[in-house]
C-alpha cells in the first residue's frame, strides 16, 4: 500500500529546536519533499532528499533514510513565524506524482 | 514575474451547479496537477497532465473533469457529480526532469 505518517500537532519554544518526522510506505519511491504551508496559503519548497543522508539549508535541516522509510525535518532557531504547517510527501514512481501526509501542524510559543 | 497563477481566490456556488477553477503558469513547465485539500487532510491528486492534450486521473478524479488545450493552462470543472465539494483547490506546476511542484495561491470553492 502507499501511506504516509506524521504526527498532527507538535508545539515548540521561540528559540528551540524542533524534529518533526515522517514515516512513508511507497512503490516506486523516488525521493521526498517537506513543504511548509501557512494557513489558508499555497504550500511552498524547503527541503527535497533523495539520497540518505542530511541536507541542511540554513535553520531548516532534511534527514532521509530510504531502508527505514523515514524521514525528519529539524527547524533551529525557531520563530514565531515558524507557526504553519509541513507537509511530508513522497515521490512515487515515474509519474513523479506526490503522496502528502496529513501535515504536522506546529505551535510556536514565546 | 513568472510563477502560477489561480482565480478567483474564492468562489461561492450553488449546489447543483458545475463550476470551473482557473490555473495558468508562465514558467514553461510541461506537467500541471490539481490537488484538493480538505481540514486534517492532505493534498489529495485529483487529475494531472504531463502534456498537451494528455491527462491522467489522480486518486479521487470522480465529479471533476478537465482540459489541457495549452501548456500554460489547466481548468478543472467540479461537476454537479462531485458530493463533497466544498473543499480548498491547489493547482502546481513541474518542470520536465525536475521532480519539485511549484504550487498556484489556491482556491477556496464553497458550495451553499
Amino acid at each position: 500500500g502507499q501511506n504516509i505518517d506524521q504526527p498532527t500537532e507538535m508545539t515548540a519554544t521561540e528559540g528551540a529546536i524542533v524534529q518533526i518526522n515522517c514515516t512513508y510506505q511507497t512503490s516506486g519511491f523516488n525521493g521526498l519533499f517537506w513543504y511548509q504551508q501557512h494557513a489558508g496559503e499555497a504550500p511552498t519548497f524547503l527541503s527535497y532528499n533523495v539520497l540518505d543522508g542530511l541536507e541542511e539549508k540554513g535553520r531548516f535541516s532534511s534527514f532521509l533514510s530510504r531502508s527505514k522509510g523515514y524521514s525528519y525535518l529539524l527547524l533551529k532557531e525557531l520563530q514565531m513565524k515558524d507557526s504553519a504547517s509541513y507537509l511530508c510527501a513522497a515521490v512515487r514512481g515515474a509519474t513523479n506524482k506526490l503522496i502528502f501526509g496529513t501535515g504536522t501542524l506546529l505551535a510556536v510559543q514565546p | 514575474d513568472g510563477g502560477i497563477t489561480q482565480s478567483p481566490k474564492y468562489l461561492f456556488r450553488k449546489e447543483g451547479q458545475n463550476v470551473t477553477l482557473s490555473c495558468e503558469q508562465n514558467l514553461n513547465h510541461d506537467a500541471m496537477y490539481w490537488y484538493r485539500q480538505d481540514p486534517g487532510q492532505g493534498l489529495r491528486l485529483i487529475y494531472y497532465s504531463q502534456i498537451v492534450n494528455d491527462f491522467q486521473k489522480g486518486d479521487i478524479a470522480e465529479g471533476y473533469s478537465v482540459s489541457r488545450e495549452k501548456k500554460e493552462s489547466f481548468p478543472l470543472t467540479v461537476t454537479s457529480a462531485q458530493k463533497n465539494p466544498t473543499a480548498f483547490y491547489l493547482c502546481a506546476s513541474r518542470r520536465e526532469g525536475v521532480n519539485e511542484q511549484f504550487f498556484g495561491p489556491g482556491t477556496r470553492l464553497t458550495v451553499l
